[in-house]
């Protein structure tokens, strides 16, 4: 079945520590997205991608960072200077253009935990 | 700036009442509307997308309406059962977006056996 894989479901990180965030999708969408979800709050969009080797900053790119190497795959780097990382992260996909981007598929999500 | 409101933050009710919950967003020009559905700790499935050219959709239980002018949607959900018990999130495209989706923070529903 097609669909979205993220891993790990849950990730505990230290003080100081880069972590990388694994989304890949067998959808054959153009377009991955990362958005991050607070209790409370609406999603916010880290980074988003609409081609290979092309990706853009969403409203809060600080202290993240990605790749996007295939078509396939956009990993997503917690790094260091994200001060307060501790959160639920959702990777999606979709098509291009407003059409495209109706058909949003969402991965199941990883709870990234600073310890 | 777009900006999308859910409220209340949380509802429970008794199982088999009809329910509506309410999104308000703060400027009408927009591609569309949709609904989704989050179960705790899952992610999100898409239940109603709504053109802004339509002034509603259906899909089985659910019903959800779209008002640009007054800049608001409902989301009707009839004979509710607790399999409905979930985050409900709506988020709207608007049209200088470049097709990014903006989202409000969801309502919490939970429906009591």
């Amino acid at each position: 079945d097609g669909g979205i894989t993220q891993s790990p479901k849950y990730l505990f990180r230290k003080e100081g520590q880069n972590v990388t965030l694994s989304c890949e999708q067998n959808l054959n969408h153009d377009a991955m997205y990362w958005y991050r979800q607070d209790p409370g709050q609406g999603l916010r969009l880290i980074y988003y991608s609409q081609i290979v080797n092309d990706f853009q900053k969403g409203d809060i790119a600080e202290g993240y960072s990605v790749s996007r190497e295939k078509k396939e795959s956009f990993p997503l780097t917690v790094t260091s200077a994200q001060k307060n990382p501790t959160a639920f992260y959702l990777c999606a996909s979709s098509g291009t253009g407003v059409s495209g981007a109706n058909v949003l598929t969402f991965g199941a999500g990883s709870r990234l935990t600073v310890l | 700036k777009q900006e999308v409101t859910q409220i209340p933050a949380a509802l429970s009710v008794p199982e088999g009442e009809n329910l509506v919950l309410n999104c308000s967003f703060t400027d009408g020009a927009i591609y569309n509307l949709q609904w989704f559905r989050q179960d705790p700790g899952k992610g999100l499935t898409s239940l109603l997308l709504i053109q802004s050219s339509q002034r509603e959709q259906t899909s089985g239980r659910l019903n959800a309406s779209l008002d640009k002018s007054s800049g608001r949607s409902t989301l009707y959900i009839a004979a509710s059962q607790p399999g409905d018990s979930a985050t409900y999130l709506c988020a709207v495209i608007p049209l200088d977006s470049n097709y990014q989706l903006i989202w409000g923070a969801g309502t919490k529903l939970i429906i009591k056996p």
